[in-house]
């Protein structure tokens, strides 16, 4: 049972390149969230999903793009990589039925 | 703005000890309270939850006390262990607004042995 995970574990990228994280999960929960967890910024929503082909910002968007094409999937691009999307990224899901979010283990992401 | 301050920013406590994290919120359309546990190196895990129609939960040593009144919560750790020492994050959500949590800042426990 795999349940949901997230790769790469880590990355370094150069300033300007165009980066992917992936995200999956096998419960085959609605929703799905990705997060970047800054020192003292706590957790911050990047996007969110409520169910396939269904996606809406969260508080943090700009500079990044998802998509969902499949249930299990939510992949979150960086278009054109900054300095300050230095970051943890944590993908995180739920079911209908509950509030309670299941994290990944995270990215850890340096932009050079 | 920030919704939910969280305070302290980090806490040491020794073995046995009952730590005290305490969150306040200003948004009264709030209806779901949880507080979450992250280890190094580990995404958040849920702990326990509250909703506003209690004023208290248990559920084995860590206990949630809410207060409506003074839009307050607090996570109680009786007999704290090392295995305690972790990050914890209130947070909050508006269960009409996406499943949108709102969360603190989160407090460092360290519980000395």
């Amino acid at each position: 049972d795999a349940g949901i995970t997230q790769s790469p574990r880590y990355k370094i990228t150069e300033t300007g390149r165009q980066v992917t994280l992936m995200c999956h999960q096998t419960w085959s929960h609605s929703y799905m969230f990705w997060y970047r967890q800054d020192l003292g910024h706590g957790l911050r929503l990047i996007y969110y999903s409520a169910a396939a082909d269904i996606t809406d910002k969260g508080e943090v968007p700009d500079g990044y793009v998802v998509s969902r094409s499949k249930t299990e999937n939510f992949p979150l691009t960086l278009e054109s990589a900054t300095r300050s999307q230095t970051s943890v990224y944590f993908c995180a899901s739920s079911v209908d039925t509950s509030y309670e979010q299941y994290f990944g283990p995270g990215t850890r992401l340096t932009v050079t | 703005q920030q919704q939910v301050k969280q305070s302290p920013q980090s806490l040491i406590v020794q073995k046995g000890g009952i730590p005290i994290i305490n969150c306040a919120y200003e948004n009264t359309a709030f209806d779901y309270f949880p507080w979450y546990q992250q280890f190094p190196g580990k995404g958040p895990a849920l702990l326990i939850a509250i909703r506003p129609d209690v004023s208290e939960k248990k559920e084995g040593r860590f206990t949630i006390s809410f207060n409506k009144s003074a839009k307050q919560f607090s996570l109680h750790i009786m007999d704290s262990q090392p295995g305690d020492s972790a990050t914890y994050f209130c947070a909050a959500l508006n269960a009409g607004n996406n499943r949108k949590l709102i969360w603190g800042l989160g407090t460092s426990l360290g519980v000395n042995p």
